[in-house]
């Protein structure tokens, strides 16, 4: 079974521009999360997709976006880039939600200079 | 509120030296905890999930406990191959949807 997968591994930016991250879940999976991971810092909720609907952001400015396929990939959009977004961005999917196990991909690392 | 203290940050471990890794959680109302292990370069891979105070998972060397207030990764005869970090996690039922609450991580290395 394949497991979740994101893409690119690598995104270098600059200053105000705008990241496209992409997320394809386990197959059978409809719900897809998204989290930040800073150096030095633990992992931060960003978004939860379920069934093509936004059901839950985090802490974090409209700048970051999102939305989920009907194929239930996902795809995570970063505008106006800052250097403090630098950091690993993660991919989670789940069978449904509540109480059921998140599986993570790799991440992209997500770089601003 | 959810939140999550892992302790400690780091453990060094000979090979053979068990010990165990403690998670300790304040949520309202808890729908999962889960335990992760992390690789560098990596994403976190699932390990276990425990519902309820006194429920226990076992797999190969590792043991996951629960309380009401804490979880402990217990690990048993431990190998450098286990050497990575562990992040305990919550979900709870009212007040953060389905989002995963994440500690700080406890940083293990096992050397031979």
């Amino acid at each position: 079974e394949a497991g979740v997968t994101q893409s690119p591994t690598h995104l270098i930016k600059t200053r105000g521009q705008q990241a496209t991250l992409r997320c394809s879940p386990i197959s059978g999976h409809t719900s897809v999360y998204w989290y930040q991971q800073a150096l030095g810092l633990g992992l931060q909720f960003l978004l939860w997709y379920d069934e093509g609907e936004e059901r839950n952001r985090g802490n974090f400015p409209p700048r970051f976006s999102g939305r989920q396929f009907p194929n239930y990939s996902s795809e995570l959009n970063v505008n106006a880039l800052e250097l403090e977004d630098s950091a690993l961005y993660l991919c989670a999917s789940s069978q449904s939600w509540g109480g059921q196990p998140q599986h993570f991909g790799d991440g992209t690392r997500l770089s601003i200079l | 509120e959810d939140q999550v203290t892992q302790s400690p940050e780091a453990l060094r471990l000979q090979e053979g030296e068990s010990s165990s890794l403690n998670c300790s959680y304040t949520v309202s109302g808890l729908r999962g905890l889960f335990w992760y292990r992390q690789d560098p370069g990596k994403g976190p891979e699932f390990l276990f999930t425990l519902y309820s105070a006194g429920e226990e998972k076992e797999k190969e060397r590792l043991k996951a406990t629960l309380t009401k207030k804490e979880s402990f990764l217990h690990i048993t005869a431990p190998k450098p191959e286990d050497s990575a970090t562990y992040l305990c996690a919550v979900q709870g039922q009212e007040t953060s949807g389905s989002r995963l609450t994440f500690g700080e991580g406890t940083q293990l290395t096992v050397n031979p």
